[in-house]
């Protein structure tokens, strides 16, 4: 099946600054990618949708400031946490999705702790 | 909005038994139901998909059922093995590409 990546895997960061997770596609071109965060022994809950060269889709109680997403690229997407706090430290999934088609494909997830 | 269960939460089976999970869904427009395996840290994996125009589909000890009518699907798993232990996911397509996901089936295998 088709491969996604992330990096970085996990990563730990300080309260108060950015942090930058890349998803990408390796061997197809993701037209849509999509976010998740999924916290401890709780399902996947959608973040927000990007299209190539289009502004991300966010899903309600998403703050856009404060979770940037840019999809530059049909194999680059990038989730950037600003002004990160502990409450965000979470599992962040990425997945892609192929024009036209119903399958996503996801990443190995990235561990976020704030501390 | 789409809104999906899954029952059992946690399931225990031996070895060389038969796991089941069922799912329910609540908009008659979805069309798409995927299965997903996630192990511990990791990303979630598809297992087996069922289109809203096939009732059954199998591959090798897995396979997928969808009653439209009732508007539940159910994945079942033989002969398991301890490498089936996981968490389960279910979930339904809704507005042509969005997922909705099940809470989960914890399932596991004992040797």
């Amino acid at each position: 099946g088709a491969v996604v990546s992330q990096h970085p895997s996990r990563v730990i960061c300080k309260s108060g600054t950015s942090v930058k997770i890349e998803c990408r596609s390796l061997d197809f071109q993701a037209t849509t990618m999509f976010w998740y965060r999924q916290f401890p022994k709780q399902s996947l809950m959608l973040m927000a949708t990007s299209n190539e060269g289009s502004k991300a889709t966010y899903e309600q109680g998403v703050e856009k400031d404060k979770f940037l997403i840019n999809h530059a690229s049909l194999t680059l997407s990038t989730l950037t946490v600003t002004s990160a706090h502990p409450e965000d430290s979470s599992f962040y999934i990425c997945s892609g999705g192929l024009a036209g088609g119903s399958e996503q494909y996801f990443g190995p997830g990235t561990r976020l702790t704030v501390t | 909005g789409e809104n999906v269960e899954q029952h059992p939460s946690t399931l225990s089976v031996q070895e060389g038994d038969s796991a089941v999970i069922k799912c329910t869904y609540s908009d008659s427009a979805s069309n798409y139901f995927p299965w997903y395996k996630q192990e511990l840290g990791k990303g979630p994996q598809l297992i087996i998909d069922i289109r809203s125009n096939v009732g059954e589909k199998k591959d090798q000890r897995i396979a997928v059922t969808l009653n439209k009518t009732a508007k539940h699907f159910s994945l079942y798993i033989t002969e398991t093995q301890p490498e089936d232990s996981a968490v389960y996911f279910c979930a339904a397509l809704y507005y042509g590409q969005n997922f909705v996901f099940g809470p989960g089936t914890r399932l596991s295998v004992l040797p």
